[in-house]
């Protein structure tokens, strides 16, 4: 089965300052690895993913993540975060035995202080 | 496109009731599924399909029953709402295999008494 941790449930950064979270996978099988964003009261949207190939993914405004298959992990890194940034992040894995639906963390709130 | 719609954004029912959420995509997608949200756990998944006609339970599809007669259409049953089933329910779609974004509605919120 598979399992996704997330090693934080919050976190609190102050404006323009860089911030990581962390992303930690098992899994038997070669997964396809997803970060989800959840903006207040809205339902969750793509913000970036791996499925093959470079293992460092970028998503359009400024957050990176790095696939790194010996650590099982997908640490979502940005370097200068903004307000308009806080929300609940979901780190994800597909899952080969339920149609590659989606496993979820338990979620990382990030807050960014002014 | 209106992209993936629920019905309805609240919803309070006793314990013992039964109702159905209500999920519409408008994006031909084949995949739809259904996830309940519930603090500290993430998103987890109680059924999917995979196509018209074809369902499949996920993690969680005790106390709920779904189908899916056309492509648009997904609907969640709860067949007797039971306390433990206060969450906040995702219908989410996507185009062929789940490595393409899945689209999320905006979500139900459901509290049972």
């Amino acid at each position: 089965a598979q399992s996704v941790t997330q090693l934080d449930s919050q976190v609190p950064v102050f404006e323009e300052a860089p911030v990581e979270l962390r992303c930690n996978y098992s899994s038997s099988v070669s997964v396809y690895l997803f970060w989800y964003v959840q903006y207040p009261n809205q339902g969750l949207q793509l913000l970036l993913k791996y499925l093959s190939g470079s293992t460092l993914v970028e998503s359009i405004n400024g957050f990176e993540a790095e696939f790194n298959k010996s650590q099982t992990s997908f640490h979502l890194r940005k370097p200068s975060v903004h307000i308009s940034d806080t929300a609940e992040y979901f780190c994800a894995v597909s899952d080969p035995n339920a149609g590659n639906m989606l496993t979820f963390g338990g979620g990382t709130r990030l807050m960014v202080k002014p | 496109n209106a992209g993936v719609t629920q019905t309805p954004k609240f919803q309070v029912l006793k314990t013992g009731q039964s109702m159905t959420l209500q999920c519409a995509q408008d994006m031909n997608h084949e995949y739809m599924s259904w996830y309940r949200q519930d603090p500290g756990m993430g998103l987890r998944l109680i059924h999917y399909s995979v196509g018209a006609g074809i369902t499949d339970q996920g993690e969680v599809p005790n106390g709920y029953n779904v189908s899916r007669s056309t492509t648009e259409d997904f609907p969640l049953r709860l067949l007797s709402a039971a306390p433990s089933q206060t969450s906040v329910y995702f219908c989410a779609s996507s185009k062929g295999n789940t490595y393409n974004e899945q689209f999320f509605g905006p979500g139900t919120r459901l509290t049972v008494l």
